[in-house]
């Protein structure tokens, strides 16, 4: 299947480790946040999501931060598996002037997994 | 239940030519939404429809245009094709806005020769 993450920043981390994706949004109106993983020949899966008017989230083995200060979302995944290895992106929703929202996505990061 | 289903999987098409790619959103969504994806990059996106109407649009030219049915499937047209065209085409569909979660299909990779 095609590299999705050819070009793209990697994360290596030892299987069982805990992992940390970080990605730095662009706009300060944005009101909706996403985190998608996307494996090699797939299209984005949906991992978790957060609204501006939280700071945290929790799924299974998964959580995201949310700092609106800085503009920064982070996404932690415990125990990492070999099935985490794909690449991650984030992803904001926010609207122009005068426009519809739309969903903007960030460049990924390639999460390499050690076994 | 079914996810996000797009056709073909893959298409070859040389500078000129018009492609028509088709989506079809899980049961229940009444959103579809276009994603282009250049390799190495995330995806840019391209339209939004709603109840068969647009409600976005990205910044492509007007070589690009897209509609909706009354079955909430989609098609996206890409008229006059350039080599700088070639990506991976991804459809995503959400229940309305596009603060609802979007769910991609596998995505029609396009070649440009």
């Amino acid at each position: 299947g095609e590299n999705v993450g050819l070009h793209l920043p990697t994360l290596s981390v030892q299987e069982g480790d805990n992992s940390i994706i970080n990605c730095a949004y662009s706009n300060s109106a944005s009101d909706y946040f996403i985190w998608y993983k996307q494996e090699s020949g797939k299209g984005p899966q949906f991992i978790i999501d957060i609204r501006s008017n939280m700071d945290k989230r929790q799924g299974q083995r998964v959580t995201v931060l949310l700092n609106k200060t800085v503009k920064h979302l982070s996404l932690q995944i415990a125990a990492t598996q070999p099935g985490d290895s794909a690449v991650y992106f984030c992803a904001e929703n926010w609207a122009e002037t005068g426009a519809n929202s739309k969903l903007t996505f960030g460049k990924g990061i390639t999460l390499s997994v050690r076994p | 239940d079914a996810g996000v289903t797009q056709s073909p999987t893959h298409l070859i098409k040389t500078r000129g030519q018009q492609v028509t790619l088709r989506c079809s959103p899980i049961s229940g969504h009444k959103s579809v939404s276009w994603y282009q994806q250049v390799l190495g990059q995330g995806p840019q996106f391209i339209f939004q429809y709603y109840e068969k109407e647009e409600r976005g649009r990205g910044n492509f030219p007007d070589r690009f245009s897209a509609r909706q049915f009354p079955n909430y499937s989609s098609e996206l047209n890409v008229n006059a094709l350039l080599l700088g065209d070639s990506a991976l085409y991804l459809c995503a569909s959400s229940l309305a806005t596009t603060t609802d979660t979007q769910y991609f299909g596998p995505g029609t990779r396009l070649t440009v020769l």
